[in-house]
């Protein structure tokens, strides 16, 4: 099984600023992860396919990058909307996910 | 797109089980992949298994074979997912969620579509 570890537990940041989320995998996943934003009450929404792919209708300021073990989520500007908890998911074998991030103002 | 419709919430004792079901309606059943994951209150998602209803064969996250079970009606488009020897920590949401296998899909393999969730209580 293909453990996540995200971090920070809990990223504190304002409005207009840039959040920088990792996530690293037990093995490599070559570029089969995704990015997931929930807000309270709420299923899940992807953001981020392959590591880098933004899912339809989502902003440009969210970006993804990595490959292999380590991935990062880059938020550039924060709007108050963004404030959620973020999900790292793999699907190289199986599925699994990462314990999650909590973005907080 | 599909869209997911999940049964009820369920109160549950110890040592029972509970099956909830998933319907899906305006995709083509057999172009999706059938997972099933969980949020209990206050944590963080868990994977616990996918079913491929042209296969039906099922796979699960190491935590639940043995326990769960996800089978599929292909002529309702409803798909279950049943956990046996309930207890307190499976106190829980429980989502359907899906994946396209299909070529006509812009985003294959990755959830992007889910039900509302299924709240399960495991109380005595």
């Amino acid at each position: 099984e293909i453990v996540l570890t995200q971090s920070p537990a809990t990223l504190s940041l304002s409005p207009g600023e840039r959040a920088t989320l990792s996530c690293r995998a037990s093995q490599s996943v070559s570029s089969y992860l995704a990015w997931y934003q929930q807000k309270p009450g709420q299923a899940p929404r992807l953001l981020i396919y392959d590591a880098s792919s933004r899912a339809t209708g989502i902003p440009d300021r969210f970006s993804g990058s990595g490959s292999g073990t380590d991935f990062t989520l880059t938020i550039s500007s924060l709007e108050p909307e963004d404030f959620a908890v973020y999900y790292c998911q793999q699907r190289y074998k199986l599925y699994s996910f990462g314990q999650g991030t909590k973005l907080e103002i | 797109q599909v869209q997911l419709v999940q049964s009820g919430a369920e109160v549950k004792k110890p040592g029972s089980s509970v099956k909830v079901s998933c319907k899906a309606s305006g995709g083509t059943f057999s172009d999706y992949t059938f997972n099933w994951v969980r949020q209990a209150p206050g944590q963080g998602l868990e994977w616990m298994g996918r079913l491929v209803p042209l296969l039906d064969m099922p796979n699960y996250a190491e935590k639940f074979q043995g326990r769960a079970t996800i089978t599929a009606d292909k002529s309702t488009g409803t798909a279950y997912l049943e956990l046996n020897s309930l207890r307190s920590e499976d106190t829980a949401v429980y989502y359907c969620a899906t994946y396209c296998t299909s070529s006509r899909c812009q985003i294959r393999y990755y959830i992007d579509v889910w039900g509302r969730g299924t709240t399960v209580t495991v109380s005595s």
